[in-house]
């Protein structure tokens, strides 16, 4: 059975900087593209970055691009997310979703619980 | 960006009955269209992908229809854990994948 499991969230200072994890179980992790999502508090979903089954490619949405990183680690069945430079705006339950392909389909087959990133001073 | 309009924001519905969610798009994203659906505090459930195809082990009574720009999602016969908030997605327009902002069905 396909198990995603985040940690790592937190109450953070604006500019400062989060690493989330998301330990996957239950499946081949190697095989298949990753994703993060993203959902404030009371709103809707956002696609965060997504990560090939090697880790070579790699894409960012532009609201995060060149503060937020996308990695893995295949022989540790984990998926993480660098998140520097954090603003209030970056608040938001984020979810590691695995997707229904190995040739990043974009679209998500199974979640995580999600874990709860608040940046406030 | 491709933008993601679903109506209504809310829909009120009885047990039983047939809903009907609608999701339109900016600009046309072929079958590239997945719904989801998310109950208060859990994470989403992928429910139909490729604009029509059900995902593993979701029921019969969840179907989905459309392509170009307007697709709907439709529930034969309501039951109790159907009420939650539904959201559509495009993936067409990839790594650009964008999302709706969601129906919230609720019991009338």
């Amino acid at each position: 059975q396909v198990q995603l499991v985040e940690s790592g969230g937190g109450v953070v200072q604006p500019g400062r900087s989060l690493r989330l994890s998301c330990a996957a179980s239950g499946f081949t992790f190697s095989n298949y593209a990753f994703h993060w999502v993203r959902q404030a508090p009371g709103k809707g979903l956002e696609w965060v970055a997504v990560i090939s089954t090697d880790g070579r490619d790699l894409y960012h949405a532009d609201s995060v691009k060149g503060r937020f990183t996308i990695s893995r680690d295949n022989s540790k069945n984990t998926l993480y997310l660098q998140m520097n430079t954090l603003r209030a705006e970056d608040t938001a339950v984020y979810f590691c979703a695995k997707d229904k392909t190995a040739a990043a389909a974009y679209y998500f087959d199974s979640w995580g619980q999600g874990t709860l990133v608040t940046v406030s001073s | 960006e491709i933008v993601m309009t679903q109506s209504p924001a809310t829909l009120s519905v009885s047990p039983g009955e047939r809903a009907t969610l609608s999701c339109r798009a900016s600009q046309s994203v072929r079958s590239k269209l997945a719904w989801y659906q998310q109950k208060p505090g859990q994470a989403p459930r992928l429910l139909i992908y490729s604009a029509s195809t059900r995902a593993t082990g979701i029921p019969a009574r969840f179907s989905g229809s459309g392509s170009g720009t307007e697709f709907t999602l439709t529930i034969s016969s309501l039951e109790s854990e159907d009420f939650a908030v539904y959201y559509c997605q495009q993936y067409n327009n990839w790594p650009s994948i964008t999302f709706g902002q969601g129906t919230r069905l609720e019991i009338k």
